[in-house]
């Protein structure tokens, strides 16, 4: 099966960096998403780590290392508006597609 | 382009009803998704349907099942409603099968069972 470990909930200051963890076990493994949920919204794609390295959009990064089956998502220049559920997803070929997500991390940012 | 489309957004049911949720993906999509996320469970994987076949499905009982038409639509169906079925169920599409793990989630249909 699929289990993916996060944390339930960071807090942080406006303007600092935040890391989000996130450790998997899965077969099939295929890559590592990472998704923003605010309250009352959808999940919105962040960023996609198929191969070793951090990947930067942004403010956004995300780093995957596949032999310690082990990723993060780093936030930069904290919001207020990054407020948000975070949400590590591991997408696997087990005979078909599907893609697995955590049970998100909280982010709070303090003024 | 329009994004992924829920219908409907809102519901009340009774336990031991049925109720057949609607999504209608991306165009050109032809991967659907279907997740329920309940309040500190994350997004859990009901199941993934691509050309109109289901190509897999999560532990959920055989009360939760779905389909796929060839647009690309998609319904879920639960039957015999139980409290713990409340949640949103959101659908997601994407074109590549997911394989660059971007999947375009529509806004929910949420449901609430009395």
């Amino acid at each position: 099966g699929q289990s993916l470990e996060q944390p339930s909930e960071v807090t942080a200051v406006e303007g600092a960096i935040v890391q989000i963890n996130c450790t998997y076990q899965t077969s099939g493994f295929y890559g590592l998403s990472w998704y923003q949920q605010h309250d009352g919204g959808a999940p919105t794609f962040l960023s996609y780590n198929g191969l070793d390295g951090l990947e930067e959009t942004g403010r956004f990064s995300s780093f995957l290392s596949r032999s310690d089956s082990y990723g993060y998502l780093l936030l930069q220049e904290l919001q207020m508006k990054d407020s948000a559920s975070y949400f590590c997803a591991v997408s696997a070929n087990t005979g078909g597609f599907k893609t697995i997500f955590g049970a998100g991390t909280r982010l709070f940012v303090k003024a | 382009k329009a994004g992924v489309t829920q219908t409907p957004r809102y519901l009340i049911k009774t336990r031991g009803q049925q109720v057949t949720l609607s999504c209608s993906p991306i165009s050109g999509h032809r991967s659907v998704s279907w997740y329920q996320q309940t309040p500190g469970q994350g997004l859990q994987f009901l199941f993934e349907y691509f050309s109109e076949t289901q190509r897999n499905k999560g532990n959920f009982p055989g009360r939760f099942s779905g389909r796929q038409f060839s647009n690309s639509r998609s319904e879920m169906n639960v039957s015999t409603l139980e409290l713990g079925d409340s949640a949103l169920y959101l659908c997601a599409s994407t074109a590549s099968g997911g394989l660059t793990g971007e999947l375009f989630f529509g806004e929910g249909s949420r449901l609430t069972v009395l």
